[in-house]
C-alpha cells in the first residue's frame, strides 16, 4: 500500500511564527502536492513538485513556500503564520507513469489541522 | 475557465436507500474525471476514475459513476447506502493546465 505520512495531525502556532509541515511518501513517487482544505471551498493547490528541488506554484501560493531536498519528502513552510492560514493541510503524491500530471492517481496523507492563534 | 461544481453541500439518505451525488464541470474536451472519498479523520481515497471509453465506470465499495458529455456531468451513484459510507465526497477534473481541480465537496450523512 502507498503510504503518505504527515508528521503532525494537529498543530497550534502563534501569529508570526515560522511553521514547517512535513510529508513523506514511501512509493518512490516523482510528484508531490500540498493542498489546503477549507469548508465549502474543497481542496486548493498550494504548491507541487515533480522532481527533487523542482517546484511550481499552484492556485494559492501566497504566504507559503516549499522545499523538496529528497524525493520522498516535501515540506510546506509558512514563513510568518497568520490567522487566515488556519486550515487543514493535505499532502499527496503520485507517480509520473502518465505523461500528464493530472492523469496520475494522487494518494493522500491524513492531513494536518493547523490553528494559528 | 476551470470550474468544478458539486451543487449539494450536504445530503442525507437512509441506510439502504440509493444515492446520487452530482458533479458538473466546464471543460472543452473530454476531461480526466475522478471521485475521491474522505472519511472522518482520514485523507482522500480514490473511488473511481474516467479517462475514456465506456462512460459507466465501476469503482470500489460498490460505487459507480457515469460520464455524460452532453450534460458535462460525472455523477456518482450507489444502489444501497451503508452507514459506513458517511463521509465527504470530492469530484476532481483535469487537466486544467496540467493540474486537477477539486469540487467543494458533498458531505453525506446516513440515517438509520
Amino acid at each position: 500500500d502507498v503510504k503518505v505520512t504527515q508528521s503532525s495531525r494537529y498543530l497550534v502556532k502563534r501569529t508570526g511564527e515560522k511553521v514547517f509541515l512535513e510529508c513523506v511518501q514511501d512509493m518512490d513517487h516523482e510528484n508531490m502536492f500540498w493542498y489546503r482544505q477549507d469548508p465549502g471551498l474543497g481542496l486548493r493547490l498550494i504548491y507541487f513538485s515533480y522532481d527533487v528541488k523542482m517546484k511550481e506554484k499552484g492556485d494559492i501560493p501566497e504566504g507559503y513556500s516549499v522545499s523538496r531536498e529528497k524525493k520522498e519528502r516535501f515540506s510546506l513552510i509558512l514563513e510568518s503564520a497568520s490567522t487566515n492560514q488556519t486550515s487543514m493541510y493535505l499532502c499527496a503524491s503520485s507517480s509520473a507513469s502518465s505523461g500528464t500530471l493530472a492523469k496520475n492517481i494522487q494518494y493522500f496523507g491524513a492531513g494536518t489541522r493547523l490553528s494559528v492563534l | 475557465a476551470q470550474s468544478v461544481t458539486q451543487p449539494d453541500i450536504h445530503i442525507t439518505v437512509s441506510e439502504g436507500a440509493s444515492l446520487e451525488l452530482r458533479c458538473n464541470y466546464s471543460y472543452g474536451a473530454t476531461p480526466y474525471l475522478f471521485w475521491y472519498v474522505q472519511s472522518p479523520g482520514q485523507g482522500l481515497q480514490l473511488l473511481l476514475k474516467y479517462f475514456s471509453g465506456d462512460t459507466l465506470v465501476q469503482g470500489i465499495k460498490g460505487f459507480e459513476a457515469e460520464f455524460k458529455r452532453s450534460q458535462s456531468s460525472f455523477n456518482l451513484r450507489k444502489p444501497s447506502v451503508h452507514w459506513s459510507d458517511a463521509a465527504e465526497y470530492f469530484c476532481a477534473v483535469g487537466p486544467y493546465g496540467n493540474k486537477l481541480v477539486f469540487g467543494a465537496g458533498t458531505i453525506l450523512r446516513v440515517k438509520s
